[in-house]
């Protein structure tokens, strides 16, 4: 059973960093092909992608987000963490994290950035 | 960035019935286009992979349909869990798009 979780501040002030970490379990992102996925809703907003981290290290970003994320993995802790450089508002959503493109998601986890 | 639209926006079917839900690609995406059921305050669950399957323990009321640009979400008879919004997605191509999703409301 594919499971996935996601953890970080609920709060962040406008120009802070945001961490945000993916604990998984039931697949191994040491497996050739496969991946996990960052995506944000803002509320009552579609669904965006915002990075994908491969088995083999390989990553994908937002281009208009680029400058800002950072994606890493620590595959024998089955966790994934998202970084993301100063915080805007309308960075205020909830973050999801996926397995592959989207096969299984995250409950989600909600984040504010206000001062 | 391939763009995703969807139509319509809202759709407006009584229980029972079958509601059709349609996505369009800005360019082609051949079979690499999902779709995902979002009930209210839940995360996404995909239910269509590869245009026309579906995934482990969708019900067979839902099928997906269209290659190339065009895609289908059909809902055979609407039963009240359906009452959502769902919404496609391409990962044909980096960035992965969704669309802008079309509610699905009760008539």
């Amino acid at each position: 059973q594919i499971t996935l979780k996601e953890s970080g501040p609920t709060l962040v002030k406008p120009t802070q960093t945001l961490t945000l970490t993916c604990m998984f379990s039931g697949f191994s992102l040491s497996t050739s092909g496969v991946h996990v996925g960052w995506i944000r809703q803002p509320p009552g907003k579609a669904l965006e992608w915002l990075a994908l981290i491969y088995w083999d290290d390989d990553k994908r970003y937002s281009p208009s987000l680029k400058s800002r994320l950072t994606v890493t993995k620590d595959s024998s802790k089955n966790q994934v963490v998202l970084t993301m450089t100063n915080v805007d508002p309308v960075d205020t959503g909830t973050y999801y994290c996926s397995h592959q493109s989207g096969t299984f998601w995250g409950q989600g986890t909600l984040v504010t950035v206000s001062s | 960035e391939i763009v995703m639209t969807q139509s319509p926006a809202t759709l407006s079917v009584s229980p029972g019935e079958r509601a059709t839900l349609s996505c369009r690609a800005s360019q082609s995406v051949s079979s690499n286009v999902g779709w995902l059921q979002q009930r209210p305050g839940q995360s996404p669950r995909l239910l269509i992979f590869g245009a026309s399957t579906r995934a482990t323990g969708i019900p067979a009321r839902f099928s997906g349909s269209g290659s190339g640009t065009e895609f289908t979400l059909t809902i055979s008879s609407l039963q009240s869990e359906d009452f959502a919004v769902y919404y496609c997605q391409q990962y044909d191509d980096w960035p992965y798009t969704f669309g802008q999703g079309t509610k699905l409301e009760i008539k």
